[in-house]
This record gives C-alpha cells, structure tokens and sequence, in this order.
C-alpha cells in the first residue's frame, strides 16, 4: 500500500479482556515502531522490530503486552488483560531501515477504549 | 542516552503572530527531525537537519540547528490556522525514538 495502515482504527473493550492491534508497515520497509499515545500526553515508545534481529522491547509497560512480526511485515500487538489505564491510541510507524536519520511514516492509530 | 528538552510545552498564539519552539540537548546530536501532529491526526515529518548551523525553509516555517548542534529551533512566521498541532523534535538512543510531549500551539482567529 501506499502508507502505513492500522486495524481496527476504534476499538472498545471491557475491563479484562484481550485485544490485538494490526500494523501493516510500508512495503519494503524493515523498521517498525509502535508507539503509544495518551489522551493530550506525548508519544510513549513501546517495542522496535529491525528486520529479523530480536525486538526492542523495553518500552512496553507490562507483562500484559507483547508484539510480533511476522514475515518482517505485518505487526501485531496483543494487550491481555486491559486495564482502564490502557485506553490510548496506539500509533505504528515504519522506517526503511531504521537509521536514525530515517524517516518514520506513522499510521493513523488504533483508539482503544478500556470500560 | 540523547535527550532532547523542547519548550515551550504549550503556546497560543493571535493568528498572524510569530511563533517559535526550541529543542535543547545536552550532548551533540547526529541529527534532528522534527515532526507535526494536527489534532486528532498522526505524526508526519516535516525535515531533517544534520548539518552544523544549517538553516531549512518551508514556506513560513524556518529549520535551525546550532553551531554545536545541540539545540534546534522552529520559528512559523505570521502563523495560520493551519499551523495549529504539537510539534516535536524527537531525541534517539540508537534506533529508539523518543518523541516526549512536544510543543502544542494554539492559533487564535
């Protein structure tokens, strides 16, 4: 595609239950980030994947999420358990190589709503 | 790490008044980008600095990286409506991002 896209783009959900967020990066893009964004509050990084290395994830807040990346395309974060405190919009961005003189394309988010 | 402290956090501004936001480091920087959120949209670039004193034009909006480059500054001219969003100038620990809460303005018709 064109840009980097994200489903769904609204999810809500009940206190407890799983969710899994959907990135597909830019093609040809081996950089991928995701990010996290509270209500009116900056843009918390959460998990880095570089082609086939092992992931960076010493941004996610608990052992309730994690991600993975299959094919070194498509992304998938998964959030057990949510928590009310999980309700942000969940922002995915790819970069060609992740250089940090790269370019980061981000996708339109995932809005969680936790009840 | 590289940090990087933007101010200010929040400006409003009359539409037609100047407007600047600064990035301040306190170790040299490779590089610096700087991005802009419209409201409820998503990050999107708008340049890259890497050279020291460089100086980028977009239209009403001028790119400056310092002589050390250790700062970074965005100054819009005569400021639109169109310019309200966050901007950030994101700092990075090797392939990290951190894009912090950026410097959110506010254009008053």
């Amino acid at each position: 595609g064109a840009g980097v896209s994200q489903s769904p783009s609204n999810k809500v959900t009940e206190k407890g239950k799983d969710v899994e967020l959907r990135c597909d990066p830019i093609s040809g893009h081996t950089a991928l980030y995701w990010y996290r964004q509270s209500l009116g509050q900056g843009l918390e990084f959460l998990i880095y994947f570089q082609g086939n290395s092992a992931p960076d994830k010493s941004g996610l807040p608990s052992d309730r999420f994690s991600a993975e990346r299959t094919g070194g395309s498509v992304s998938t974060l998964t959030i057990q358990r949510t928590q009310q405190e999980d309700s942000a919009v969940y922002l995915c961005a790819s970069s060609s190589i992740g250089l940090a003189t790269d370019t980061q394309y981000f996708g339109p988010g995932t809005r969680l709503t936790v009840l | 790490g590289q940090q990087v402290m933007q101010i200010p956090q929040y400006q409003h501004v009359q539409e037609g008044e100047d407007f600047t936001t600064y990035c301040n480091s306190s170790t040299t920087l490779s590089n610096i980008q700087w991005y802009k959120q419209r409201p409820g949209g998503h990050p999107v670039f708008l340049i890259q600095l890497v050279k020291s004193g460089e100086v980028k034009k977009q239209k009403r909006l001028t790119f400056q990286f310092g002589e050390a480059k250790k700062n970074s500054s965005l100054h819009i001219t005569a400021t639109q409506t169109t310019d309200v969003g966050t901007y950030f100038c994101p700092s990075n620990t090797g392939n990290q991002f951190y894009f912090g809460t950026g410097t959110s303005l506010t254009v008053i018709p």
